[in-house]
């Protein structure tokens, strides 16, 4: 299995740019989840999914969009790029609520 | 609302040199408690969950615990490949999807 993969692995973008992050896992899991991480905040839940069709928002979720037509993929889309997004961004999914998750590699974006 | 305090902020060790990590946390009603370990330029990598007060989990050369307010990472005979940042989180047992509240972290340093 290859786990949870992401892409890209690194992105810069200008303001205003959009543009998607992709975030796939082959372990047939429910959940499914997008965080960012910023130095000195620690790990912050942007939206996440509990089966393909369903998704909801977490902690900070504006100015990301998401959707999940499948089971395995759960994409993340910034619709406006803005520099307070520039971080690290991690998709992680579980089998189900109270068990552990899986991380990806994490893309590291940087928005000028 | 949920919140997690992992202390110290770094820790620096000599090889052979056991000590504790800390999490205490806060939250309405506590479904897990999870371990993770985050090497640089990585995503975190799932280490243990603990359910309930009293129980303890072990893998290698560390000791998970848990009481009703806070947990320890125990790290006997560290060795230089032990260095990496160690997350803490809490997932409630309210509360939609996955998530999981994070703490800072401590950034573990073994020295030869």
């Amino acid at each position: 299995n290859a786990g949870v993969t992401q892409t890209p692995k690194f992105q810069v973008l200008k303001t205003g740019q959009s543009m998607t992050l992709q975030c796939a896992q082959d372990m047939n899991h429910e959940y499914m989840s997008w965080y960012r991480q910023d130095p000195g905040m620690g790990l912050r839940l942007i939206h996440y999914s509990v089966g393909a069709g369903i998704t909801d928002q977490g902690e900070v979720p504006n100015g990301y969009n998401v959707s999940r037509s499948t089971t395995e993929d759960f994409p993340l889309r910034l619709l406006s790029a803005a520099p307070s997004q520039t971080s690290v961004y991690f998709c992680a999914s579980g089998q189900r609520r109270g068990y552990e998750q899986y991380f990806g590699p994490g893309t590291r974006l940087t928005v000028t | 609302e949920d919140q997690v305090t992992q202390s110290p902020e770094a820790l620096r060790l000599q090889e052979g040199e056991s000590s504790s990590l800390n999490c205490s946390y806060t939250v309405s009603g506590l479904r897990g408690l999870f371990w993770y370990r985050q090497d640089p330029g990585k995503g975190p990598e799932f280490l243990f969950t603990l359910y309930s007060a009293g129980e303890e989990k072990e893998k290698e050369r560390l000791k998970a615990t848990l009481t009703k307010k806070e947990s320890f990472l125990h790290i006997t005979a560290p060795k230089p490949e032990d260095s990496a940042t160690y997350l803490c989180a809490v997932q409630a047992i309210t509360g939609g999807g996955n998530k999981l509240t994070f703490g800072t972290g401590t950034q573990l340093k073994v020295e030869l």
